[in-house]
């Protein structure tokens, strides 16, 4: 049973580029979450999608946009970079909105 | 808003010594708690959940929690730590009437041999 799949693994941007993540779920799972993790921090929620719609947002700008698919994996997006937008991006599914929740392995973003 | 302390940044312990890890949460309603370990160089797993019933849970390799409402507080126990339990561990909150996470800002544990 594949757990959580995110690509890529690393990725280096510069500043004012744009950068797609992608998350594939765990199996049987319908509901995706998002969470960016800083250095020396705990993961902070983006947005949560489930039945293709953003469900629920964190503080994040418009500038993070995503996308959820018919077979359920999704897609983070990121306009304009910043140099502070460097982090650990996770994603997360679970079943149904509101239960545990299961983490990929991230994807390391770097922004010069 | 939710919020969660972990009030312990770094921990430092020999094998079998016994480990307790605090947290706190800010919410007035109902909570469902959970703490995950993130190993070195391995994503974020989940080590025992709260939803309600018996507010001593117990999880994976030992580890337990005890969810005090009066105090708000999920600690973490394990009686002997091992080498191998050094990690970061986050307590994390989802509350009643949202399905997002909130979690703390992390204890990193050091088991010395």
């Amino acid at each position: 049973d594949a757990g959580v799949t995110q690509s890529p693994t690393h990725l280096i941007k510069t500043r004012g580029q744009q950068v797609t993540l992608r998350c594939s779920p765990k199996s049987g799972h319908d509901t995706v979450s998002w969470y960016q993790q800083a250095l020396g921090q705990g993961p902070q929620f983006i947005f949560q999608y489930y039945e293709e719609e953003e469900r629920q947002r964190g503080n994040f700008p418009d500038r993070f946009s995503g996308h959820q698919f018919p077979n359920y994996s999704s897609e983070l997006n990121v306009n304009a970079l910043l140099l502070g937008d460097s982090a650990l991006y996770l994603c997360a599914s679970s079943l149904v909105p509101g239960n545990e929740q299961f983490f990929g392995p991230g994807t390391r973003l770097t922004v010069l | 808003a939710q919020s969660v302390s972990q009030h312990n940044h770094h921990v430092i312990l020999s094998e079998a010594a016994s480990l307790e890890l605090g947290c706190n949460y800010s919410y007035g309603g109902t909570v469902n708690l959970f703490w995950y370990v993130q190993y070195p160089g391995q994503h974020l797993q989940l080590l025992l959940k709260y939803f309600s019933g018996d507010p001593l849970v117990k999880g994976i390799k030992g580890f337990e929690a005890e969810f005090i409402k009066s105090k708000f507080s999920f600690n973490l126990r394990k009686p002997s730590v091992q080498w191998s339990d050094t990690a970061e561990y986050f307590c994390a909150l989802l509350t009643g009437t949202a399905s997002k996470l909130t979690f703390g800002t992390g204890t990193r544990l050091q088991v010395t041999l």
